[in-house]
């Protein structure tokens, strides 16, 4: 069956350091890696996206890159903040297919 | 441009009760249309998605059906809670074209007692 998997344990990092978050996937052959934040008490919001013939993304301190054979995807916000803190969901998807299933996320906290 | 909306935020319930949530979006047409549940502290899990009006796939079996009576409403039931379905719900939309990126209400939070 499908499988998306997130790093459980929260990643506690210094502020301007920068975060490496993972997200592996098995069973799945996606044409796409999508990233979304959630806050406390609110919904995911999409922040980036990587298509499959797509090695990295950026966008202002966000990097992503995608490895299909390796079939991982990995993000990163450099320089980070304490406002960066927030749960960080990763979410395969392909244009034939509107099922979409999340990763788990991962808990970021930057200490000041 | 595109909104979601769904209400109501908070809710309590006693078990046994009905349950129903209800999620529009304005500013587009034929949009997928989705309902997740979030246990407090866990992920997203997909209960309900729709791509069309009269076409709604369950992803997971339990006391929950959804509806979709108009192709920008999409509402989440249940004629009897369980202590068990309490959590954040979500609605959230796509469009039919490209990565199929997701759109999220601000969600509904239910505790049912």
């Amino acid at each position: 069956s499908q499988k998306i998997e997130q790093n459980s344990e929260a990643l506690n990092i210094q502020e301007g350091k920068t975060a490496t978050l993972t997200c592996n996937y098995t069973n799945y052959s996606p044409a796409y890696l999508q990233w979304y934040r959630q806050d406390p008490g609110r919904g995911p919001v999409f922040l980036l996206l990587i298509r499959e013939n797509e090695k990295e993304k950026r966008k202002e301190r966000l990097k992503v890159t995608f490895d299909t054979t390796l079939k991982q995807s990995l993000f990163h916000i450099t320089a980070s903040q304490p406002a960066d803190s927030a749960t960080y969901l990763c979410a395969p998807s392909r244009n034939s297919s509107y099922k979409l299933i999340f990763g788990s996320g991962t808990r970021l906290l930057v200490r000041p | 441009s595109q909104t979601i909306h769904q209400w109501p935020a908070t809710l309590v319930q006693p078990v046994g009760s009905p349950l129903s949530l209800e999620c529009t979006v304005e500013g587009t047409s034929n949009p997928n249309l989705y309902w997740y549940r979030q246990a407090a502290g866990r992920g997203l899990q997909l209960l309900f998605y729709s791509v069309g009006i009269g076409q709604i796939s369950s992803e997971v079996p339990q006391n929950l059906s959804a509806s979709r009576p108009q192709d920008r409403q999409f509402i989440l039931s249940s004629k009897k809670l369980l202590l068990s379905d309490s959590g954040f719900y979500l609605c959230a939309w796509s469009s039919h074209s490209g990565a199929n990126v997701l759109t999220f209400g601000a969600g509904s939070r239910l505790t049912v007692l």
